[in-house]
């Protein structure tokens, strides 16, 4: 069974730019997550979705990064513009229910020059 | 909200020796406690939970102890490994949502 999977595990922007990073959450998780990780703050999360529905939208967040859960099956995160200060990792995570265990993705790192 | 603070930032010990690490929360609604392992490069792999109906739960070697009152959880990994040596982070469970801690470097030394 495949376990949540993340592309592109490496991305390099410029400032300004739009990305969008993709996730594909475990089959049959019906809540998908998206945090940052940076050595300064830790893991933040960005957005939590449960059965593709919009939860909780991190309100530091929302000036810049947008997710989207198109089906059960997909999400994205767009940043648009980049800045530098969005260099991290960027991790989603899913689980079946808001009782069950979360599990991760290898994460994308992200490079904004 | 919740805030997980994780008390050591770094941790080394000698292999076949334990390992303890700890952290308190604040919200004493968080009932879910899971803990995870990160190496180099790689994501948050789960390692073990503990829910707040219980105090103390045990997978092959590691130990998790859960002090409600305390507000207070540890992880205990017992006959440690060299590859036990990773970051490993708490979490706490308020809402809906994880609130992790800070994260523990540990080395275990052969």
């Amino acid at each position: 069974d495949a376990g949540v999977t993340q592309t592109p595990r490496h991305e390099v922007a410029e400032k300004g730019q739009t990305i969008i990073l993709k996730c594909e959450p475990v089959s049959g998780h019906n809540d998908l997550f998206w945090y940052r990780q940076t050595k300064i703050q830790g893991l933040e999360l960005l957005s939590y979705f449960r059965s593709k529905s919009l939860m909780e939208d991190g309100g530091a967040f929302k000036d810049r990064f947008k997710a989207e859960m198109l089906n059960s099956s997909f999400s994205t995160l767009k940043i648009q513009p980049t800045e530098p200060k969005d260099s991290a990792v960027y991790l989603c995570a899913s689980s079946l229910g808001s009782q069950d265990t979360q599990y991760f993705g290898p994460g994308t790192r992200l490079l904004v020059l | 909200g919740e805030k997980v603070e994780q008390h050591e930032s770094t941790l080394s010990v000698r292999e076949g020796d334990s390992a303890v690490i700890n952290c308190t929360y604040t919200d004493t609604a968080s009932s879910y406690f899971p803990w995870y392992k990160q190496e180099a490069g790689k994501g948050l792999h789960f390692v073990i939970d503990i829910r707040s109906n219980v105090d103390r739960k045990q997978s092959q070697r590691l130990i998790v102890l859960l002090d409600k009152k305390a507000k207070r959880f540890s992880l205990h990994i017992t006959a440690t490994q060299p590859e036990d040596s990773a970051i490993y982070f708490c979490a706490a469970k308020g809402y809906n949502v994880l609130y992790f801690g800070s994260g523990t470097k540990l080395t275990v030394e052969p």
